[in-house]
């Protein structure tokens, strides 16, 4: 079975601080797919990234950047100089291939990230 | 363009009454998932619909829990003789690829 796990519960910094939020995976299949999701205080997941397990290669994008190890299964996401407007709960997540073409998400318990002024 | 809307926002309802939650998906995406998100469970997935094929129901916690697509669109979520823990938000996504998926706002169920 696909188990993901985001160990850091809560995480408070300053801002413009660097921080970066773990995330393990488990899982059987060759194929899959990682992803995160930020949920801001209003609620709505907001989709960040998607990786796909034959695709190493780290990713930029503005402050954020993720690195994506298959030989440790991970799949860590950083916030380079931390803001305010990043305080949310942030959700690492694993789908999958099924014979019915679901691919589902597998998500985290989540890591509630503060950034104080 | 417009994101996923669901509906309504909250609901209250007393044990034992039945509930229906609507979800209403990205325009052209074929794929919709129904997650349930409580503190005690976290992010659950619950039910998917891929087209006309037949939904993988395989995450509904019981059979008080059913689903149905129309047209490939629109979504209703029901609940019948709702307990307590079906207390949490449920939210629904849609996905043009089954890759990523996008999801709406939610719905607040309080069973009292």
């Amino acid at each position: 079975a696909q188990k993901v796990t985001q160990a850091q519960t809560e995480i408070s910094v300053v801002e413009k601080e660097d921080v970066t939020l773990d995330c393990v995976y488990e899982t059987r299949d060759t194929t899959y797919y990682l992803f995160w999701y930020k949920q801001p205080p209003s609620g709505e997941l907001v989709f960040l990234i998607r990786r796909n397990s034959f695709d190493e290669q780290n990713e930029i994008s503005g402050r954020y950047s993720w690195n994506f190890q298959k030989s440790t299964s991970s799949f860590n996401f950083t916030i380079t100089a931390s803001q305010v407007v990043d305080s949310a709960v942030y959700f690492c997540a694993l789908s999958e291939e099924r014979d019915t073409g679901r691919r589902a998400l597998t998500f985290g318990s989540g890591t509630r990230l503060q950034v104080q002024p | 363009g417009a994101g996923v809307s669901q509906s309504p926002s909250n609901k209250v309802t007393e044990k034992g009454k039945d509930v229906e939650l609507r979800c209403d998906p990205i325009s052209g995406h074929t794929a919709l998932y129904w997650y349930r998100q409580s503190l005690g469970q976290g992010l659950e997935f619950l039910i998917y619909f891929q087209g006309n094929s037949a939904p993988d129901k395989s995450g509904l916690p019981s059979d008080r829990f059913s689903a149905e697509r129309t047209g490939g669109s629109v979504s209703t979520l029901t609940i019948q003789r709702t307990q307590q823990e079906d207390s949490a938000v449920y939210l629904c996504a849609s996905s043009l690829t089954t890759y990523e998926q996008y999801f709406g706002p939610g719905t607040r169920l309080t069973v009292t």
